[in-house]
């Protein structure tokens, strides 16, 4: 069992609809989840962090973090053409950081 | 801050041949973690120091792998002896504290020939 567990994909959304990105994890121990936004042929980059229980918000982003149930996930609101990249989420505690395989995302226009 | 810095972008070796790579993290950062990624994967731990400590290497790492941080600054990571199955991007990131969020560098992508 991997992990951190993503499906890959590819999600397809409506430009301007809710893109809803899933994750499960393993370890309870795990303290930390992020969110990160990769284009192709680029490096991750940080979207959103949550440690606590409940719905974390900023600007289109919303994370949603469920330790009883191992359960993260990410929605984007008014989806854009330019959100069409590849979604890592990742766990980690004073340890190390663990990444999913990532959900590819289409917004399609 | 001045971000997250790898050195070089890209490198192309033969097979057989040693390779270096340098990263530089954000200089208040006391974590910093070594990544592989290849095509359609995640990036997949290799180790991390705390300072200049390493506190862990992955277990699917082969001993051609080594990783130092000699004064808690920059690292370097080498491979030995690389095989093609070696190809991918290595990725650096850097954070202040074990629970806090990873700055990752723009990767060196390694291509074994």
């Amino acid at each position: 069992q991997k992990e951190v567990e993503q499906n890959s994909g590819p999600l397809s959304v409506p430009e301007g609809a809710i893109a809803s990105l899933n994750c499960t994890y393993s370890d309870r121990g795990s303290q930390s989840f992020f969110w990160y936004r990769q284009y192709s042929g680029k490096s991750p980059e940080l979207i959103m962090f949550i440690y606590s229980n409940g719905d974390k918000e900023d600007g289109r982003f919303t994370a949603q973090l469920n330790k009883a149930s191992q359960y993260v996930s990410l929605l984007i609101r008014d989806s854009q053409p330019s959100d069409s990249a590849t979604y890592l989420c990742a766990s980690g505690g004073y340890q190390k950081v663990t990444f999913g395989t990532g959900t590819k995302l289409q917004v399609i226009p | 801050d001045t971000g997250v810095s790898q050195d070089p972008r890209h490198k192309i070796t033969k097979r057989g041949q040693n390779v270096t790579f340098r990263c530089d993290p954000i200089s208040e950062h006391n974590r910093l973690y070594w990544y592989r990624q290849t095509l359609g994967q995640g990036p997949e731990f290799l180790t991390y120091f705390q300072n200049e400590a390493q506190l862990e290497k992955s277990r699917l790492l082969s001993d051609r792998f080594s990783a130092e941080r000699p004064k808690g600054s920059f690292s370097t990571l080498e491979i030995q002896r690389t095989e093609q199955g070696d190809s991918a991007m290595y990725l650096c990131a850097s954070s202040r504290q074990g629970e806090s969020p990873l700055h990752f560098g723009n990767g060196t992508r390694l291509t074994v020939t």
